[in-house]
């Protein structure tokens, strides 16, 4: 079955350091990958998704992640990060062995920005 | 909408009563997507609706959830004979045609506390 690993499950970075959040999935077939952000009192919003392609991908507010399929792995990247960059962070991968689709989420890494 | 919009907010119930939860997504929306979220979990796929064809329902936890949606318009999510366990925010996504064309556009989300 499909999974994700979000191995850091709490991270605190200091304002304008770089960022990276680690994001492991379980599946067979060429993944369609995502991350999404949930800041406070705030929907989830997707920050860049990965299809096929160049595995570096990039995203809204400064973010980019790198697809390694001999790692299966699809890492989230910010050179500089923002108090305002403070949130939960959920990668996914798209389920389609299913009748239609579902994206299955890790568990979340939720980040710290200290001054 | 401008949004996916949830209702209610808020819901705090006893257990062994039945909920609805709403969920009325974007306008032109065809897909539709529940989602729980306990706490310090990631997100766990319930339900998805695809136009007119037969629901996902693979996430669905038990047969005391289950869910409806008229059309390409509002769906509900019924929890009957709640439980403890039931407490945690229950989100609705929205996409235009589908997870691999289109990002899912979340609401806010409806928590659910069963005393």
């Amino acid at each position: 079955a499909q999974s994700v690993t979000q191995p850091d499950i709490h991270i605190t970075v200091s304002e304008g350091a770089s960022l990276e959040l680690r994001c492991n999935y379980s599946y067979g077939a060429t993944p369609y990958l995502f991350w999404y952000v949930q800041s406070p009192g705030q929907g989830l919003q997707l920050l860049l998704k990965y299809f096929s392609g160049d595995t570096l991908v990039q995203g809204i507010k400064g973010f980019e992640a790198e697809f390694k399929r001999s790692q299966s792995s699809f890492n989230l990247r910010k050179p500089s990060v923002h108090w305002s960059d403070a949130a939960e962070y959920f990668c996914a991968v798209a389920s389609l062995s299913q009748a239609g689709t579902a994206l299955i989420f890790g568990k979340g890494t939720t980040l710290s920005v200290s001054s | 909408g401008a949004g996916v919009s949830q209702s209610p907010s808020n819901k705090v119930t006893e257990k062994g009563k039945d909920v609805e939860l709403r969920c009325d997504p974007i306008s032109g929306h065809t897909a539709l997507y529940w989602y729980r979220q306990r706490l310090g979990q990631g997100l766990e796929f319930l339900i998805y609706f695809q136009g007119n064809s037969a629901p996902d329902k693979s996430g669905l936890p038990s047969d005391r959830f289950s869910a409806e949606r008229t059309g390409e318009s509002v769906s509900t999510l019924t929890i009957q004979r709640t439980q403890q366990e039931d407490s945690a925010v229950y989100l609705c996504a929205s996409s235009l045609l589908g997870l691999i064309t289109g990002e899912l556009f979340f609401g806010e989300g409806s928590r659910l506390t069963v005393l």
